[in-house]
């Protein structure tokens, strides 16, 4: 499967713990893009990272997430002392180049439920 | 932030029939992409429009996007169950896409 990979597909965490989720983009891919969806909400850009480098983390909360894609590995996302409104299903994407026209191919998501 | 409005929310129809969804906006986009989700999985590609005025036909499936860049709508004629998903219109200028909330397509056989 040359597809975005994601993992896990469902995370169950308390309130205070750590949600770490993972990305694996398409082969060849060195654009990956994580967005957030919330229940009757569509998707909101979160970060785009480029291997090693983070080039727009505009739609990050500033505390508690961080990203990373680091130069060997998956891209991970990383959400510290989670709360319940953190509960939604993370999205990856990922895509060759970044033109307007560069089709960002996305993974299955995340599911995360905070209890 | 660049805003998408897609209508109806939700649309219910039998199969066999045609049904329209609408994507708007105030802003003008680069690109706007029609993407399809099933529950649990994530945006599946359908298409992407780039030209202002510019119609695409997949199969049962017409796109066209407004002259202008700013709106979109998405045409299935004799629908399918098969066809019943989420439609998601996403607008971009770059990599950072803005999405619609959705429009969830439900067809009876």
């Amino acid at each position: 499967n040359a597809g975005v990979m994601q993992n896990p597909r469902h995370l169950v965490r308390r309130r205070g713990q750590e949600a770490r989720l993972r990305c694996s983009p398409m082969k060849g891919h060195s654009h990956v893009y994580w967005y957030r969806q919330l229940p009757e909400e569509g998707l909101k850009f979160m970060v785009y990272l480029q291997k090693e480098n983070i080039i727009d983390e505009s739609g990050m909360p500033k505390e508690r997430f961080s990203a990373e894609f680091p130069k060997e590995g998956p891209s991970i996302l990383r959400i510290q002392q989670v709360v319940r409104g953190d509960s939604a299903a993370y999205f990856c994407a990922s895509s060759h180049g970044t033109g307007f026209t560069d089709t960002q191919y996305f993974g299955p998501g995340t599911r995360l439920t905070v209890l | 932030t660049q805003l998408l409005e897609q209508s109806p929310q939700f649309l219910s129809i039998q199969e066999g029939e045609n049904l329209t969804v609408y994507c708007n906006s105030s802003s003008v986009f680069s690109s706007l992409q029609w993407y399809r989700q099933e529950p649990g999985e994530g945006p599946v590609l359908l298409v992407t429009v780039v030209t202002g005025g510019e119609v695409k036909k997949l199969k049962r499936l017409t796109f066209q996007f407004g002259d202008a860049r700013k709106d979109s709508s998405l045409h299935i004629t004799a629908a399918q169950p098969g066809d019943t998903g989420l439609y998601l219109c996403a607008g971009g200028n770059d990599y950072k896409l803005s999405f619609g909330a959705g429009t969830t397509v439900t067809v009876r056989a």
